[in-house]
């Protein structure tokens, strides 16, 4: 159990065109899901954690113009990438936690990779 | 906000050795999760693991919240176990952010 798909695995978009990417939680119901960000040899960073049915809470420095996050049901939260630019090429990575029982485990998509040229 | 550092940052082992990871963080915490990234990118959940100490396999983990920090335990290495390990740390209920630490990439030669 605890499986979450992310789509697509790997784009690649010209720069000023958007990108949407999924992230769905297929065996379980996420009632938050997170949106990370990861260069090359780093760590994960946060970008912002989303609520089903509210608005979502973006993190220092991200811009929410840029990132458009909608958590529309309890099983699906997208990430837009708008008027994409080479310097948002990176692996982005969501993850989902059910709001009971707990333990308020994480659980990983296998992440998208997206080139910007 | 909460700091998380784990060592080595680099570990090299030859097949069939043991390992131990260390994870410590600077704050009182309600979660902590070790994660194994494999080449591909993808994080494989290891241990969730808050206080006390599991097992699963070859692989244990032990958290002293008390003290703050946490240790995974690799026995008998294979070439699979290779790849970047990942201490979080998160404070809250279910909607609990989890605040990463830059890795220990182990290598591990046949």
């Amino acid at each position: 159990g605890a499986v979450v798909s992310q789509h697509p695995s790997w784009v690649i978009c010209k720069s000023g065109t958007s990108v949407k990417i999924e992230c769905r939680s297929l065996d379980f119901q996420a009632t938050t899901m997170f949106w990370y960000r990861q260069f090359p040899k780093q760590s994960l960073m946060l970008m912002a954690t989303s609520n089903e049915g509210s608005k979502a809470t973006y993190e220092q420095g991200v811009e929410k113009d840029k990132f458009l996050i909608n958590h529309a049901s309890l099983t699906l939260s997208t990430l837009t990438v708008t008027s994409a630019h080479p310097e948002d090429s990176s692996f982005y990575i969501c993850s989902a936690s059910s709001s009971s029982p707990p333990p308020y485990e994480q659980y990983f998509g296998p992440g998208t990779r997206l080139t910007v040229t | 906000g909460i700091q998380v550092e784990q060592s080595p940052p680099d570990l090299i082992l030859q097949e069939g050795a043991n390992s131990t990871l260390r994870c410590n963080f600077s704050d009182s915490v309600n979660n902590l999760q070790w994660f194994h990234q494999n080449p591909w990118g993808q994080l494989i959940n290891l241990f969730y693991i808050p206080s006390g100490t599991k097992q699963n396999g070859r692989l244990s983990a032990t958290t002293v919240a008390t003290e703050r920090y946490s240790l995974l335990y690799i026995s008998s290495s294979q070439t699979t176990d290779s790849g970047v390990y990942f201490c979080a740390v998160g404070v809250g209920g279910s909607n609990y952010k989890l605040t990463f630490g830059k890795g220990t990439l182990l290598t591990v030669n046949p």
